[in-house]
């Protein structure tokens, strides 16, 4: 399968606990976007990668979440000191950029804190 | 933020009707895509209309386009129970680089 992955699939945890999220975008994709959805919501923007630089970050995104793509392939996600309201399905999706950018997108990461 | 509002906001239709969900947005963009998502799963994309075009084809969906409403329709025809899905649009604005989605339209279809 040459689709992006995502992994884990689901993710319960402790507040107050670290997570880390994991993302192989297309091999050939040099974008790689995070998103996070809650349910009945659309995905919000959190942060993008050109390569291994991260371009742009929401003002969503607190200082708890850190992402890196070290050598322009995979991505992690970390949220440091989870609360509860960081519960949602976190997206990754990977395009090759350019005009008409398309994106591709993994199945996510459904993240619950107790 | 959203950038989009899909509306309604929930469709239920019997199988082979036509849907239609409309999309509005704020402000310029390069271009509008519609996308797909089945529950628990990631979005599918479905079709790309470029600012400049006001109507699209893609097999049984057809989009349009109005930048001067800063609005947009899908129009599903002849739909089938694998149509059930939600659906977002998402605009890539002039000077952004990244996609912003709407709040999405949960399509069912009624066998």
């Amino acid at each position: 399968d040459t689709g992006v992955s995502q992994d884990p699939r689901h993710k319960i945890t402790k507040r107050g606990q670290n997570v880390t999220f994991r993302c192989d975008p297309i091999s050939e994709h040099n974008r790689l976007y995070w998103y996070r959805q809650t349910l009945g919501q659309g995905p919000e923007f959190l942060t993008y990668f050109q390569n291994e630089a991260q371009l742009e970050k929401s003002r969503l995104l607190s200082d708890r979440f850190s992402a890196e793509r070290p050598k322009g392939s995979f991505s992690t996600l970390e949220i440091q000191r989870t609360e509860q309201g960081d519960s949602a399905m976190y997206l990754c999706a990977s395009s090759s950029g350019g005009e008409d950018e398309k994106l591709f997108f993994g199945s996510g990461t459904q993240l619950s804190v107790l | 933020s959203q950038q989009g509002e899909e509306d309604p906001q929930a469709l239920s239709i019997q199988e082979g009707e036509n849907a239609t969900m409309n999309c509005s947005y704020k402000t310029s963009i390069n271009n509008l895509q519609w996308y797909r998502q089945n529950s628990g799963r990631g979005l599918v994309h479905l079709i790309l209309i470029r600012s400049n075009e006001r109507e699209k084809h893609s097999g049984r969906l057809r989009v349009t386009l109005d930048t001067s409403k800063k609005s947009s329709s899908l129009l599903i025809t002849a739909s089938r129970a694998a149509d059930t899905a939600s659906y977002f649009c998402a605009t890539d604005a002039k000077g952004n680089e990244k996609l912003t989605f709407g709040t999405g339209t949960r399509l069912t279809i009624i066998p």
